[in-house]
């Protein structure tokens, strides 16, 4: 079945590090995939997303390009902020048939030190 | 326009009762899902309701059951509920791929 499978945390850097979170995904089609943000105590957000391979996600500074050769979904952001600290979640929703749900990976905790 | 909508924000329940969550969803959506997000994992699908009908189910219980009604609200019910229930409980609604998730209800089993 499809999954998704992201580096495990937590991630703890400081103000203006460069940040990576790997993501790769198993699909037997053509999937969406997700980046979602969860702040401490709240629901999951939508941070970015991209429909196709190739094509680019990007929102607040954050970045991620659908690989279908390495089926990689891998989270950049150039200078994170101590307001990045969060939960990230990388997801894949896929059309089975004639609908379709989000799958998530297990999460990645980024704490961002002063 | 609001989003997702759930109620309540959080509760506490004994083992062995029932209970139910209440979802409205984003205007324009009419496919609302549910998850279960255990503390410190990913959000577990739990099934999801479209034209009033469960259309697809993850890997739960029979003790877990929904309702969608004619506006698409949705609601969750879980019975006999067990210490390990304690999680916080997404709705989501969609439409062709556009998902959006509400904040969620916290649920301790005590």
């Amino acid at each position: 079945g499809n999954s998704v499978t992201q580096m495990e945390g937590p991630v703890t850097l400081s103000e203006e590090a460069f940040l990576t979170i790997n993501c790769t995904y198993t699909a037997t089609g053509y999937p969406s995939l997700f980046w979602y943000v969860q702040y401490p105590g709240e629901g999951l957000q939508l941070l970015l997303k991209a429909t196709k391979a190739d094509d680019k996600g990007s929102n607040k500074g954050f970045e991620a390009t659908y690989r279908k050769e390495t089926t990689s979904f891998h989270l950049e952001k150039g200078s994170v902020q101590v307001s990045d600290s969060a939960v990230y979640f990388c997801a894949l929703s896929e059309w089975e048939t004639s609908y379709d749900k989000v799958i998530f990976g297990p999460g990645t905790s980024l704490s961002v030190i002063p | 326009d609001a989003g997702v909508t759930q109620s309540p924000t959080h509760l506490i329940k004994t083992r062995g009762q029932q209970v139910t969550l209440r979802c409205s969803p984003k205007s324009g959506h009419d496919t609302v899902s549910w998850y279960q997000q255990a503390l410190g994992q990913g959000p577990q699908f739990i099934f999801q309701y479209y034209e009033e009908e469960e259309r697809q189910r993850g890997n739960f219980p029979d003790r877990f059951s929904g309702h969608q009604f004619p506006n698409y609200s949705s609601e969750l019910n879980v019975n006999a509920l067990l210490l390990g229930d304690s999680a916080l409980y997404l709705c989501a609604s969609s439409t062709y791929r556009e998902y959006t998730f509400g904040s969620g209800t916290r649920l301790t089993v005590v």
